[in-house]
């Protein structure tokens, strides 16, 4: 059964600063997909990464992956306020994506 | 134009109704999903449908049937309503293997509170 695992869970940053959000899983996928959640809204799609090696940047975020160690990561920069969401990973295979269960992160001012 | 939309936005009723929940895509996607986020944020997958026929039933109870009368809907009809039902039930679809490479598009949620 795949499982996506996130950490942490919950991460509260000073603005300026940066860090990483991790996603592992447990068996070989097609996608890998990194989705933000703002609180009653739905899921917005940030990245979707094919391949090993595999990486992508918006603005100040970074994802990339490594598909033999089956890790994703989601790297921030110098964080501001607006970037406060809930961030979820998911995985793709035999046509569903299984989600991680999301990374509440909050940017203090 | 909304890619994927459902229908209600919010929908608060007593236990033991029953009530549906309607999606709609203007994509072109051949399949299409509903997934359950729970108050704790957890989404998990409930059923799966391509170009109408089912293809995922993640052993959701019986009370839960959902319809595809074509490719572009996908409704989700709810027996019984209980309070472990409340949730937000997102519909998506999925555009893989057409000119759509952005993946699954999600809809803007119904959240559904039982009473």
């Amino acid at each position: 059964e795949l499982k996506v695992e996130q950490n942490p869970l919950f991460l509260s940053m000073q603005e300026g600063k940066n860090y990483t959000i991790y996603c592992n899983y447990s068996t070989t996928s097609d996608r890998l997909y990194w989705y933000r959640q703002d609180p009653g809204k739905s899921l917005e799609s940030l990245f979707v990464l094919l391949s090993n090696g595999a990486v992508k940047q918006e603005g100040r975020l970074m994802a990339s992956l490594d598909t033999k160690a089956r890790l994703s990561t989601l790297h921030i920069t110098a964080a501001v306020h607006d970037l406060s969401a809930t961030y979820f990973c998911a995985v793709d295979r035999d046509d569903k994506i299984i989600f991680g269960k999301g990374t509440r992160l909050h940017i203090l001012p | 134009d909304t890619a994927v939309s459902q229908t209600p936005k919010y929908l608060v009723t007593q236990m033991g109704n029953d009530k549906s929940i309607k999606c709609e895509q203007n994509l072109g996607h051949d399949t299409m999903y509903w997934y359950k986020q729970d108050s704790k944020k957890f989404l998990k997958i409930m059923f799966s449908y391509n170009n109408k026929e089912l293809i995922i039933n993640e052993t959701v109870p019986n009370r839960f049937s959902p319809k595809s009368p074509d490719k572009a809907h996908l409704n989700l009809h709810i027996n019984s309503l209980e309070l472990g039902d409340s949730a937000v039930y997102f519909c998506a679809s999925n555009g893989w293997g057409t000119s759509d490479n952005y993946g699954y598009t999600f809809g803007s949620g119904t959240r559904l509170t039982v009473v």
